[in-house]
């Protein structure tokens, strides 16, 4: 089966501009995290959908924020982009969380962020 | 809240050998999950391995296997008979248990070479 997919692959974006990343997680997978990579802070956690509703969240500030669709395709916001948010993004998705990791977190191929 | 510490940022092996990757957790929980994931050039992170805390068995998966101390709070990946395609980065990971800590917190990574 497919795994999961973001678009697009990478992004330049000019800072004060907003961007949005996609996710679409494997079939049947309602949970959806979002993680941000930099070289710097490491793998840091942004937030969790499940079932259109966010049920955790990482500290990072209001910029960042995100949805889920009923098809469990689920979106990223970063508004007023910054130098800092130049950065991996990475999707991963799983059948429920936190709660039955007997399955895991399957992760996508991420997308990468350059803010100029 | 949890930390989780790779303390060598690199290590290289030759081929066919064995190598074992160190991993130390801090956590006041008593049940949780670990993770060892791989990132490959190609940046998506792979699921390599898990251990469940309440399980004393170490985990074992083909040439990857696990040393779970959880008095220690130590959780080592031993990589056997080492292959080319083994080099990539290594990242451990801790979840809690319960659906409010549905995230994955990650060290900060091993960058693991594999000479010819």
């Amino acid at each position: 089966k497919a795994g999961v997919t973001q678009t697009p692959r990478y992004l330049i974006k000019t800072r004060g501009q907003q961007v949005t990343l996609s996710c679409s997680p494997i079939s049947g997978h309602r949970s959806v995290s979002w993680y941000q990579q930099t070289p710097g802070q490491g793998l840091q956690f942004l937030f969790e959908y499940f079932s259109e509703t966010q049920r955790n969240k990482g500290n990072f500030p209001g910029r960042f924020s995100g949805r889920q669709f009923s098809n469990s395709r689920s979106e990223m916001n970063v508004s007023t982009l910054e130098l800092g948010d130049s950065a991996l993004y990475l999707c991963a998705s799983s059948l429920m969380g936190g709660l039955t990791l007997g399955y895991g977190y399957t992760f996508g191929s991420g997308t990468r962020l350059t803010v100029v | 809240a949890q930390t989780v510490t790779q303390s060598q940022p690199e290590m290289s092996v030759q081929e066919a050998e064995t190598v074992t990757l160190s991993c130390t957790y801090d956590t006041s929980e008593s049940n949780y999950y670990l993770f060892w994931y791989k990132q490959p050039p190609s940046r998506q992170m792979i699921l390599v391995i898990r251990q469940e805390a309440y399980k004393q068995q170490n985990a074992t998966e083909n040439r990857f296997s696990v040393n779970f101390q959880k008095a220690a709070k130590s959780f080592s990946l031993k990589i056997s008979d080492s292959q080319l395609g083994d080099t990539a980065m290594y990242f451990c990971a801790f979840m809690g248990h319960t659906g409010a800590n549905s995230k994955l917190t990650f060290g900060k990574g091993i960058t693991l070479s594999v000479r010819p």
